[in-house]
């Protein structure tokens, strides 16, 4: 059990660039979900999968955001033309469906926009 | 509307006990977990109750209140390293999907 990993840790971009995020999570689960934090605040919820269905968006999530799970392993989010709006810690967490009460979470995604 | 409300900080000294409030106010209520997240960390899971009652877990225990829809965290012979923000959310069931909403936090600040 090496634990959830985000991929890049940081990045800085320029206002209208697109930008890829990467989680791998904990190998046997089969529950994956991104939250957004902006400093002071706790997570909010962005969107989760089950295996590699989409199973639930927040209103948060705009059309600029997408997400993916192909093999229901690796999870990628994009956001495309990206705002200063957009900077925030891009956090993933974990779980198997029977482990209700404990989301295991990734170290983030810190991502600053110019 | 969802919310949690939970105090913006808290200061103790070393040893001592501190207790973290959450009151709640959700669609869906399927239990109150705690989440400690130092600074530029990750989340870490404390702690959770999804019954009335209190959850022991060595120095730290939580209690919940159904009725109340409310919920604390205790933190027991505080040491420095406990110095963190500490995150009540509650698990949404909504949708299947078991998505957390958590508070604001709570800034928890460990003096010697």
């Amino acid at each position: 059990d090496t634990g959830v990993s985000q991929d890049p840790r940081h990045k800085i971009t320029k206002r209208g660039q697109n930008v890829t995020f990467r989680c791998d999570p904990i190998s046997e689960h089969n529950r994956l979900y991104w939250y957004r934090q902006t400093l002071g605040q706790g997570p909010e919820f962005l969107t989760y999968f089950q295996n590699e269905a989409q199973l639930e968006k927040s209103r948060l999530l705009s059309d600029r955001f997408s997400a993916e799970r192909p093999k229901g392993s690796f999870s990628t989010l994009e956001i495309q033309r990206t705002e200063q709006g957009d900077s925030a810690m891009y956090l993933c967490a974990s779980r198997t469906s029977g482990q209700q009460e404990t989301q295991y979470f990734g170290p983030g995604t810190r991502l600053l926009v110019l | 509307g969802q919310s949690l409300e939970q105090p913006s900080e808290v200061t103790a000294v070393e040893g001592a006990i501190v207790q973290i409030n959450c009151t709640y106010q959700t669609s869906g209520f399927y239990g109150l977990s705690w989440y400690q997240q130092h600074d530029g960390g990750a989340p870490t899971f404390l702690s959770y109750n999804a019954l009335d009652g209190l959850e022991e877990t060595g120095r730290f225990s939580s209690f919940l209140s159904r009725s109340d829809s409310y919920g604390y965290l205790l933190l027991q012979e505080l040491q420095m390293k406990d110095s963190a923000s500490y995150f009540c959310a509650v698990r949404d069931e909504e949708g299947q999907g078991g998505k957390l909403i958590f508070g604001q936090g709570t800034e928890l600040s460990v003096k010697p």
